[in-house]
């Protein structure tokens, strides 16, 4: 599976869009980009996912660029709530999903 | 929908017991349910993947006889963890998927705190 690339951090304020970069320059046709968040001392949970074009569900919403080499996923308002660690996944059909680090995300009041 | 339930959410015990904890998926039939280990600021780590029936498939590095894994049925999987020492004590994670499409995202439970004194 293609491997991702996203900054270490990033913070946003209470109440506007949070908008987290992925990088996925290797991902191949076959390939879904997924993204997901834990929260302090639980389990990752599954946001939403995208094969090529956008997608949007009541959580979020996922761009994915017309070459697909690159994603960003918007939380429209941002919450306190949603200070996390997000993880932006690649896999392919049937594979398994490997973590990397992530981004954290701080919302500031 | 889509509920993964994880029991014990934490679990203390001494060194040299055995400990085993139950993942559920309480919606949907899971065909496969995968176990991660989170250690303390670090990402979660896959240790293996089972089918429902079949053997369970270990990534490199995790012991098949430490760490073992039953997945009998479409709705459960547990993991024991065998003669349990302090270096197990960890963060440990199932995860289910089912089969209706091969997109069918991952979801995961709330985890087992394993302490082992």
């Amino acid at each position: 599976d293609a491997k991702t690339t996203q900054p270490p951090s990033m913070d946003c304020a209470e109440g506007r869009a949070a908008n987290l970069p992925c990088n996925h320059s290797t991902i191949s046709g076959n390939e879904y980009v997924y993204w997901y968040r834990q929260i302090h001392s639980q389990g990752p949970q599954y946001i939403i996912h995208g094969l090529k074009n956008n997608e949007t569900n009541e959580m979020a919403s996922l761009i994915i660029t017309e070459d697909r080499k690159s994603s960003t996923l918007i939380l429209p308002h941002a919450t306190l709530r949603d200070t996390a660690v997000y993880y932006c996944i690649v896999r392919g059909a049937n594979s398994k999903l490997t973590f990397g680090k992530g981004i954290t995300l701080s919302v500031r009041p | 929908g889509a509920v993964v339930s994880q029991h014990p959410s934490w679990v203390i015990c001494k060194s040299g017991t055995s400990v085993k904890i139950e993942c559920r998926s309480l919606d949907f039939q899971a065909t496969t349910m995968f176990w991660y280990r989170q250690f303390p600021k670090q990402s979660l780590m896959l240790m293996a993947t089972s089918n429902e029936g079949s053997k369970a498939t270990y990534e490199q590095g995790v012991e098949k006889d430490k760490f073992l894994i039953n997945h009998a049925s479409l709705t459960l999987s547990t993991l024991t963890v065998t003669s349990a020492h302090p270096e197990d004590s960890s963060f440990y994670i199932c995860s289910a998927r089912g089969q209706d499409r091969g997109d069918q995202p991952q979801h995961f439970g709330d985890g087992t705190r394993l302490s082992i004194l």
